[in-house]
């Protein structure tokens, strides 16, 4: 089953504009990551946050978690064409060794 | 360092028919996971190894899914009998054991069953 649902599902901005994309979860983590899927390759690990930790940046990438909430949010800024891509939330957990589950996904289309 | 290699990359076989895909993880990554992506949906977690043995398969469909990780390193996945909706890209990845960090993803295959 999926943990976590993103949102929109969907999302198309211009080059240089923000986008934001948010996931919920349903249970406890230890952490929350970030990956990215171009379309037909494999996933690509964007960056990941403890559960103990409210924000983090990494380049263009800026990463919340809310864990009162169960919900976290990518905000990619100055978007690129290259940015184009499937991007998902996956959650850690450890029940005896750690799983990552997967979200729903959200659609980015950066336009030239 | 290599990353993940998996194959083949791209199968087509009709229904009922049996097929298997091979995984070989990052060298030193004891944790080992098969994931099921259908078009359009996240990736679903069908069984996870650690080392040879499985911690996992609570959503692998064992009357047709099976896997197995011999000595801990290289796995492989079957279906059989595959069915149309067995049709989606399968995706390995590997990760430190106990780490909770990153997990490390293969190109996938495609599998099509018409």
């Amino acid at each position: 089953s999926q943990q976590g649902e993103e949102d929109p599902q969907a999302l198309s901005i211009q080059e240089g504009e923000n986008a934001t994309m948010n996931c919920s979860y349903k249970t406890s983590i230890n952490n929350l990551q970030w990956y990215r899927q171009n379309s037909g390759r494999g996933l690509v690990h964007l960056i990941l946050i403890r559960s103990n930790e409210r924000e983090k940046h990494s380049g263009r990438l800026r990463v919340t978690l809310d864990t009162s909430k169960k919900s976290s949010s990518l905000l990619i800024t100055a978007s690129r064409a290259a940015d184009t891509a499937s991007y998902f939330c996956a959650t850690a957990f450890t029940s005896g060794t750690y799983k990552y589950i997967f979200g729903t996904g959200t659609r980015l289309k950066v336009l030239a | 360092e290599a990353g993940v290699a998996q194959s083949p990359r791209y199968k087509i076989i009709e229904k009922r028919q049996s097929v298997a895909f091979w995984c070989n993880p990052i060298s030193g990554h004891a944790t080992l996971y098969w994931y099921q992506q259908i078009l359009g949906q996240g990736p679903k977690l069908l069984i996870q190894f650690q080392n040879n043995g499985v911690v996992d398969d609570s959503q692998l469909p064992k009357d047709r899914f099976s896997a197995e990780r011999l000595k801990g390193v290289d796995s492989t996945l079957k279906i059989q009998p595959a069915k149309l909706e067995d049709s989606a890209v399968y995706l390995c990845a590997s990760s430190w054991v106990g780490s909770g960090t990153e997990a490390f993803f293969g190109q996938g295959t495609r599998l099509t069953v018409v």
